[in-house]
């Protein structure tokens, strides 16, 4: 079965510094996409970076950077130089291929970003 | 540029009541999802729909059914609602190839008292 792990239920850095939110991945299926999505207070879902299975690099855009370890199945999420306007909650999920088409989510991290 | 829009944003319900959340979506996507988030628990999968005309039961699909009215629309109802489905409801849509990026609507708060 596949299933999605997010261990660390808060996590708080100061602005300007760097973050990693851990997330680690169960499925048998080779082909699989990992997602890392955003949710503010407000309640949104924001999508923020992918990373397919057979993807050579890591995922970057912007800010984000996916740290994929393929033989230890962990997909963490880097934020660098963290914003005010970071803190929310962090969702890691994915999608196999071709069992299904719908994302499964870990259960979050809420992240706290200070002055 | 709508994307996903649910409605309605906030309901209270008594229990045994019955709604139907609509979703609607307009980047002419294969497949739309509903879920629900509770504390803790993340967003799990009540229902999806991969393409037209099909409808497959997610993680925790009782209490609940769903219609794919078109491409563009997929429901969700609440036969006789129970304070266990006081939750917050997402409706989600993504193509049906490629990366398959799933966007979300707003949310749907509900109460059931």
């Amino acid at each position: 079965a596949q299933k999605i792990t997010q261990t660390q239920p808060g996590m708080f850095v100061q602005e300007k510094e760097a973050v990693t939110l851990d997330c680690t991945y169960d499925t048998s299926d080779p082909s699989y996409g990992l997602f890392w999505y955003k949710q503010p207070s407000s309640g949104e879902m924001i999508f923020l970076i992918y990373q397919g299975s057979y993807d050579q690099q890591n995922a970057t855009e912007g800010r984000y950077s996916l740290n994929f370890q393929k033989a230890r199945k962990s997909a963490n999420l880097v934020i660098s130089a963290s914003q005010l306007g970071d803190s929310a909650m962090y969702f890691c999920a994915m999608r196999v291929w071709p069992a299904g088409t719908a994302l499964i989510f870990g259960k979050g991290t809420t992240l706290s970003v200070s002055s | 540029n709508a994307g996903v829009t649910q409605t309605p944003k906030f309901q209270v319900l008594k229990t045994g009541q019955s709604m139907t959340l609509q979703c609607a979506q307009d980047m002419n996507h294969n497949s739309m999802y509903w879920y629900r988030q509770d504390p803790g628990m993340g967003l799990r999968l009540i229902y999806y729909s991969a393409s037209e005309g099909t409808t497959d039961k997610g993680e925790v699909p009782n209490g609940y059914n769903v219609s794919r009215l078109n491409k563009r629309e997929f429901s969700l109802r609440l036969e006789s609602a129970a304070p266990s489905q006081t939750s917050v409801y997402f409706c989600a849509s993504s193509e049906g190839g490629g990366t398959l990026v799933a966007f979300f609507g707003q949310g749907t708060r509900l109460t059931v008292v």
